[in-house]
Formats: structure tokens, C-alpha cells, sequence
């Protein structure tokens, strides 16, 4: 089936420091890949759809200079977190659909301290 | 985690009518999550039920939840064209994982 592997797992960084996460799409190719965050015992929050060749689209309330997407290849996405602050600690996960459903990553759990 | 199969796989209505449509899952579960999915867009969340309950609102939503069952509702009241999409139902997704969504329920809704 449809796998999308995402890394790293996890990541500590300290304040104000940049983390990148990727997410690839490993036996199928994806146009567009989808970020999401979550808070503890919260839902998965849609952040912004990636395109690949192309700008990503945010949804309301996300910043875009701060959390910058780019889908440079039909396998790869990637989410970098710019000058992270402790509440940009969160648990993000992209997915991707090969056709069939949707398929997500094991997520990145990101802590700034 | 485990994937939530919907019910009609679509659904065509009238603006105005009522839009039920139902998610089956296999084990049991802490909570359930319906999400929306416009075309081309990601999944956005409507509304989590949490095992111990039965029934849940929001605004024009119906949730409710058969634990026994394993089956859950969506009815979406006096719907609108802006209704139309795919939606998705998410058994125990809190930790997203590797879990995969089912094809969904693609509700149609004529002005």
C-alpha cells in the first residue's frame, strides 16, 4: 500500500532556530501533499496544501514566512519551522493521496525549548 | 490505528434537505473524528466524539455514536452548495500515524 515517510520523528531545538521536516511519498507520486498540526489533546489542524512546482496554499491564520513549504519534487515535500518559538512545539504530520484515501506520515513531534 | 469505512460512498441532494451518511469501524476507540474535504484541498476537522458520548452538535452537524455498533452519523441539516464535498470519518485518529482514510462519502448538493 501507500506509504508517505516522514522525517525526522523528533526533533528538540533551542529558540529561534529553523527546523525542516520532510515528507515522502515512497511508492507513489504525489502532486499535492498536505500539512497538518496538532496540539496535545487536540485535532489535526490543516496548515497548508503543497504543490508541487508550485507556491503553497495556507489556510487562514497560518504564517507563511514562518512556516515555509516547498514541493520541489513529485516524492518530496518539506516544512520548515523559521525562527521556532516554544509555541511552535506541536505535533505536525503531512499526507498524501495516491488515489484511494489518504495516507499520512508517523508525524514529527517538535519541542523548542 | 485503524481506518473508518463511509457510507453512501455518494450522496445527491437537494439545497435545503438533509444529509445523513454513516462510518463503520472494526475495534474499539477513544473518540471519532469527522473531516471535510474539498475538492483539491486538505482535510479540514468538523467535530471529534469522544466513546462516552452519544451525541454531539455543532452549528448545523449531528454527530452520533453507536459504540456498540461501531458506527458513527453525520447529518448535516438544511444544507447549502457549500456543503459539497468528501467527507471523512477518522476512528481514534488523535496520534494520525499511519492510519489511512477510507474513500469517503462524496455529497453532492444541488442549488
Amino acid at each position: 500500500g501507500a506509504v508517505v515517510s516522514q522525517h525526522p520523528s523528533r526533533v528538540i531545538c533551542k529558540s529561534g532556530t529553523s527546523v525542516k521536516i520532510e515528507c515522502r511519498s515512497l511508492d507513489f507520486q504525489a502532486t499535492t501533499m498536505f500539512w497538518y498540526r496538532q496540539f496535545p489533546k487536540q485535532s489535526l489542524m490543516l496548515m497548508a496544501t503543497s504543490n508541487e512546482g508550485s507556491k503553497a496554499t495556507y489556510e487562514q491564520g497560518v504564517e507563511k514566512d514562518k512556516f515555509l513549504i516547498n514541493h520541489a519534487s513529485l516524492t518530496l515535500s518539506t516544512l520548515t519551522v523559521t525562527s521556532a518559538h516554544p509555541e511552535d512545539s506541536s505535533f505536525y504530520i503531512c499526507s498524501a493521496s495516491a488515489g484511494s484515501g489518504y495516507t499520512f506520515g508517523s508525524g514529527t513531534r517538535l519541542t523548542v525549548v | 490505528s485503524q481506518q473508518g469505512e463511509e457510507d453512501p460512498q455518494a450522496l445527491s441532494i437537494q439545497e435545503g434537505e438533509n444529509a445523513t451518511m454513516n462510518c463503520s469501524y472494526k475495534t474499539s476507540i477513544n473518540n471519532l473524528q469527522w473531516y471535510r474535504q474539498n475538492s483539491g484541498r486538505g482535510l479540514v476537522h468538523l467535530i471529534l466524539i469522544r466513546s462516552n458520548e452519544r451525541e454531539k452538535h455543532s452549528g448545523r452537524l449531528r454527530v452520533t455514536l453507536d459504540t456498540s455498533k461501531k458506527s458513527s452519523s453525520l447529518l448535516i441539516t438544511a444544507s447549502r452548495a457549500a456543503d459539497t464535498a468528501s467527507y471523512f470519518c477518522a476512528p481514534d485518529n488523535t496520534n494520525a500515524g499511519k492510519s489511512t482514510f477510507g474513500d469517503g462519502t462524496t455529497l453532492t448538493v444541488k442549488p
